[in-house]
């Protein structure tokens, strides 16, 4: 069935270092791709998708290319900030046979100042 | 515009209740999604509501279960609840035109004594 890959976190990064968080996916078809993030105690916000291929979804400083070639949807930020710590989540559409959103585990980030 | 809201935010049970979660979606959205995170497990998707009726179902017991109105409130209900069922519950909500693209609430943070 469909997946997600994410890299396995910890992440602590010093502040204005940049950042790439990889994920790939494995999936039938043409998914849409997203990245959330969540903050510690709070619900997942929607940082950015892509929909097709060569698609770049990009945010607040964050960016991302849906790679067909590769199967990835790799996140960067060129310079990071302390109020970047927070969990991100890769996670790709599969509205036909499994439901929903499926999510990769979470890629914990800490940024120290 | 008003996001996702869920309530109670926090909730304490013993094992053999039931519970029931509280969802309102962004207005205008008719999609409800629910999904399940632990540490464990990570985010899994539980059901879809559509137009008061379940259009997607997740790989979980009969003792999960849910409903809509016809505001698109829904209702998530957990009976004879286990240690296990201890998790963080997130509704999520989309536009029809757009119903991959889901926007998250705060979710419901469940304890199960």
């Amino acid at each position: 069935g469909n997946s997600v890959t994410q890299m396995e976190g910890p992440v602590t990064l010093s502040e204005e270092a940049f950042l790439t968080i990889n994920c790939t996916y494995t999936a039938t078809g043409y998914p849409s791709l997203f990245w959330y993030v969540q903050y510690p105690g709070e619900g997942l916000q929607l940082l950015l998708k892509a929909t097709k291929a060569d698609d770049k979804g990009s945010n607040k400083g964050f960016e991302a290319t849906y790679r067909k070639e590769t199967t990835s949807f790799h996140l960067e930020k060129g310079s990071v900030q302390v109020s970047d710590s927070a969990v991100y989540f890769c996670a790709l559409s599969d509205l036909g046979s499994q439901g929903n959103l499926i999510f990769g585990k979470g890629t914990k980030l800490s940024v120290k100042p | 515009k008003a996001g996702v809201t869920q309530t109670p935010r926090y909730l304490i049970k013993t094992r053999g209740q039931q519970v029931t979660l509280s969802c309102s979606p962004i207005s205008g959205h008719r999609s409800v999604s629910w999904y399940q995170q632990t540490p464990g497990q990570g985010l899994q998707f539980l059901f879809e509501y559509f137009s008061e009726t379940q259009r997607n179902k997740g790989n979980f017991p009969g003792r999960f279960s849910g409903r809509q109105f016809s505001n698109s409130r829904s209702e998530m209900n957990v009976s004879t609840l286990e240690l296990g069922d201890s998790a963080l519950y997130l509704c999520a909500s989309s536009f029809e035109g757009a119903r991959e693209t889901q926007y998250f609430g705060p979710g419901t943070r469940l304890l199960v004594l």
